[in-house]
């Protein structure tokens, strides 16, 4: 088993749906949750960053976290076609390695 | 701001030849710098930690003789793939980790697209 599991996709929507990611967890050591946006050939961009458990917002975009499902999200409100890239989570125990999903490719459609 | 570059974007080379990958943090200090290797569709996995000033700690599965790593100052880290083969050729991606805030939040560069022959 993985230590992070991210559904792959690809996950198509239309211009202004809510869009809704998630990738779950085995270690319960895990307390730094990321979500990165990766467009293609180019470097992950961090979108959020949150640490144990609770909510996070900014802009369109709020972070989930569960620690007791060992469960995150990511919520895209308003998604735009300039949104589709792919999307990775990760996570860590302090701050320094980071394990990460595989990544969902998201693609928004006009 | 946190800008991270690598230097080449991409590079083509021989099987057998050495090629250097430099990862750079522009507007910051970083003490410690990461290196990932990415496949075609699927994640990043971390191939070593680079720390100012000492060895770098690689993970398992990695050859430390093969990829070199050298973190010379606060702004440069090089790796260095040693006699590469056609199975080395993928995107290697580095971050640096901007230390002194209170998430020290790791910043990616672009990433290196290797293609070996």
């Amino acid at each position: 088993q993985k230590e992070v599991e991210q559904d792959p996709g690809p996950l198509s929507v239309p211009e202004g749906a809510i869009v809704s990611l998630n990738c779950t967890y085995s270690n319960s050591a895990f307390q730094y949750f990321m979500w990165y946006r990766q467009y293609s050939r180019k470097g992950p961009e961090l979108l959020m960053y949150t640490y144990s458990s609770g909510n996070k917002e900014d802009g369109r975009f709020t972070a989930q976290v569960d620690k007791s499902s060992k469960y995150i999200s990511l919520f895209i409100r308003d998604s735009q076609p300039s949104d589709s890239a792919t999307y990775l989570c990760a996570m860590s125990v302090n701050t320094d390695k980071l394990i990460f999903g595989t990544g969902t490719r998201l693609q928004v459609f006009p | 701001g946190a800008v991270v570059s690598q230097h080449p974007s991409w590079v083509i080379c021989k099987s057998g030849t050495s090629v250097k990958i430099e990862c750079r943090s522009l507007d910051f200090q970083a003490t410690t710098m990461f290196w990932y290797r990415q496949f075609p569709k699927q994640s990043l996995m971390l191939m070593a930690t680079s720390n100012e000033g000492s060895k770098a700690t690689y993970e398992q599965g990695v050859e430390k003789d093969k990829f070199l790593i050298n973190h010379a100052s606060l702004t440069l880290s090089t790796l260095t793939v040693t006699s590469a083969h056609p199975e080395d050729s993928s995107f290697y991606i580095c971050s640096a980790q901007k230390t002194g805030t209170p998430t020290e939040e790791q910043f990616f560069g672009p990433g290196t697209r290797l293609t070996v022959l």
